[in-house]
This record gives C-alpha cells, sequence and structure tokens, in this order.
C-alpha cells in the first residue's frame, strides 16, 4: 500500500526567511505525481505544487518549489521569502498516474513569526 | 460562483437526523470526489464519481449514501450518524486525464450530537 509520510507536525519561520517541509513516500509504482496542498484556516484546501515522476527538473511556483529525489522517494517544499499569507496546514499527497485515488499525509501546520 | 462550492459550512445534527451535504463544482470536471478529514488523521477518500459513475466506495458505512445526478452536482446523505462521524467533509472535483489534479471545496464542518 502506498503511504505519505510527512514527519514534521510543526514548523514555524521568520517572515522573509526560507523555510523546507519534509515528505516521504512509500510505492513500488514509476509513474506517478506528487502534490503538495496548503489548507489556511478557511479550511479551502489550495494545490500549491504539482511534480510529475517522470520529470527530473524540480517544479516550481513563484517563490515555492520542490526538491523531488525520486530514489530517495523524498518530496520536499521549500517556501522563500515567508509571508503572513503562508501560514497553514500544509499536506503532501500522491498520486498513481491513472488512478483517481489521492494519498495524503498527516500534514505540517506551518506557522509564520512576524 | 467559482471553483467548488460546497454547502452548508456548518452543519450541526443529533443522531437520529437525516440530512444532507451539497457539492456543486463550476470547472467543467467530470470525476467527483468526497473525504473526511478528522483531526490528526490523513484526509480518507470516501467515494469517487466518474462521469457520474461511482467507481470508488472506500468501505464507508452505509449511513453515508453518495448522489451524483450529473457531472457538476454532489450529494453526501446522511442519517443515523454517530459522534465519531464529526469531521470537516471536503468534496473535490477533477477533469479525468492523465495528470487528474483535484480541485477542493471550502468544506463542511459536521457535529454530531
Amino acid at each position: 500500500a502506498q503511504t505519505v509520510t510527512q514527519s514534521q507536525p510543526e514548523m514555524s519561520v521568520q517572515e522573509a526567511e526560507t523555510v523546507t517541509l519534509s515528505c516521504t513516500y512509500d510505492t513500488s509504482e514509476s509513474d506517478y505525481y506528487l502534490f503538495w496542498y496548503k489548507q489556511p484556516p478557511s479550511r479551502q484546501m489550495i494545490l500549491v505544487i504539482r511534480q510529475e515522476a517522470y520529470k527530473q527538473q524540480n517544479a516550481t511556483e513563484n517563490r515555492f518549489s520542490v526538491n523531488f529525489q525520486k530514489a530517495a522517494k523524498s518530496f520536499s517544499l521549500k517556501i522563500s521569502d515567508s509571508q503572513l499569507g503562508d501560514a497553514a496546514m500544509y499536506f503532501c499527497a500522491y498520486k498513481i498516474l491513472g488512478n483517481e485515488k489521492l494519498t495524503f499525509g498527516t500534514g505540517t501546520r506551518l506557522t509564520i513569526i512576524p | 460562483e467559482t471553483g467548488v462550492t460546497q454547502t452548508p459550512r456548518h452543519l450541526v445534527m443529533g443522531m437520529t437526523n437525516k440530512k444532507s451535504l451539497k457539492c456543486e463544482q463550476h470547472l467543467g470536471h467530470n470525476a467527483m470526489y468526497w473525504y473526511k478529514q478528522s483531526a490528526k488523521k490523513p484526509l480518507e477518500l470516501m467515494f469517487v464519481y466518474n462521469f457520474k459513475e461511482q467507481t470508488e466506495n472506500n468501505s464507508v458505512p452505509s449511513r453515508f449514501s453518495p448522489e451524483c445526478p450529473n457531472s457538476s452536482h454532489l450529494f453526501l446523505h446522511l442519517h443515523t450518524l454517530q459522534p465519531e462521524d464529526s469531521a470537516l467533509y471536503l468534496c473535490a472535483s477533477s477533469q479525468v486525464t492523465l495528470t487528474d489534479t483535484q480541485y477542493f471545496g471550502p468544506g463542511t464542518r459536521l457535529t454530531v450530537l
């Protein structure tokens, strides 16, 4: 069975600094997708970034980037120039190509210190 | 309205009540999902509808009954729930392609007394 592990229940970072959230996953599949979702206090789950496993290049979206290490089954999220609006729960998720099921980790609560 | 909407946002019900949660997506997607989010647990996939056909029922108790009348609307009918069913219920939608990114609604916070 596929599992997603987020080993940091809580993280905090000073505003304008950089923070990295960790995620590891376990799978025997070779074709899959990885996602980071953000859930602010409003509860809406918002897609932050997506990575296709067949792509070696790490995905980036403005201040958000990932470090995808396929052999190590690691998928960390780096947030640069942290802003107060980045405060939220961050969930790592995994999906096999062509399968509807998203498997989520337990989340990391990120606090931004002004 | 844009994206995925859910009503109501909050619901309190007794164990003998019958209620329904509604989800509507305005993204032109063809797949819709119900998830349950409980404290300190990963999101649990409950049901998947693909082109209005249920393609997954993740061992969900029969007191939860989904309905998908068309590709834009999804309901979750609730009856004789238990206090442990109290949770945030999230709806999501996606376009069934290889990438298949899911977009979520704001959720319904359900409390069962």
